[in-house]
């Protein structure tokens, strides 16, 4: 079976330009949730969504948006790209809501963006 | 709010050495709590977990119990391998105050030699 799948792997962009990125759950799984993880750091939750609703939001600026499709796919957004916001960002996937609490989560192999 | 506090690393092991690494954590409900790992280029693999106090979660030969008297959950094995050579993460996660929200440590990262 696939597990959580991101794509781009790899992404340079200039400041000011936005970025998409992708990510596609475990199946059967309906939440994603965004962590951006900064060189020599533990990861930071940015958003989780479930059943397509923003279920909890990280301390991260309005210029980071998601948003998770009917088939249960997440799309993560940054606009006016800072220098700062170089890091890999994780998706991760889990069975919560799902009558199971307190559920892992599963990663993606992350998405390693560079800013310049 | 809930946090992780994780030993802070490197830390370098011969190989057969004995393994601790320390996590404590802090939070108002009923977390579980995780040790992730993640190897060099690649996203962060379950390691092992505990749901409530006094579980013991075990795999691969490393363990880590869940003590909640002690706020604690430290990582430990009796003989790492090279294989074992990683960045390790701590974390909580309780669905019923915050979602599926998890809350990492600062990650150990590990170098075994041979």
């Amino acid at each position: 079976d696939a597990g959580v799948t991101q794509s781009p792997t790899h992404l340079i962009k200039t400041r000011g330009q936005q970025v998409t990125l992708r990510c596609s759950p475990i199946s059967g799984h309906k939440s994603v949730s965004w962590y951006q993880q900064v060189l020599g750091q533990g990861p930071q939750f940015i958003f989780q969504y479930y059943e397509k609703e923003e279920r909890g939001r990280g301390n991260f600026p309005d210029r980071f948006s998601a948003r998770q499709f009917p088939n249960y796919s997440s799309e993560l957004n940054v606009n006016a790209l800072l220098l700062g916001d170089s890091a890999l960002y994780l998706c991760a996937s889990s069975e919560y809501g799902q009558g199971r609490a307190n559920t892992e989560a599963f990663f993606g192999q992350g998405t390693r963006l560079t800013v310049v | 709010g809930d946090s992780v506090t994780q030993m802070e690393g490197p830390v370098t092991l011969s190989e057969e050495a004995f393994l601790t690494i320390n996590c404590t954590y802090t939070a108002t409900g009923y977390p579980s709590l995780f040790w992730y790992v993640q190897y060099p280029g690649e996203g962060l693999q379950l390691l092992l977990k505990a749901t409530k106090a006094d579980d013991k979660g075990s795999n691969k030969g490393f363990e880590a119990t869940y003590r909640k008297e002690t706020t604690s959950f430290h990582l430990e094995k009796g003989s790492v391998q090279v294989s074992d050579s990683a960045v390790y993460f701590c974390a909580l996660s309780d669905s019923w105050s915050t979602g599926n929200q998890f809350y990492f440590g600062t990650g150990t990262s590990l170098t075994v030699i041979p």
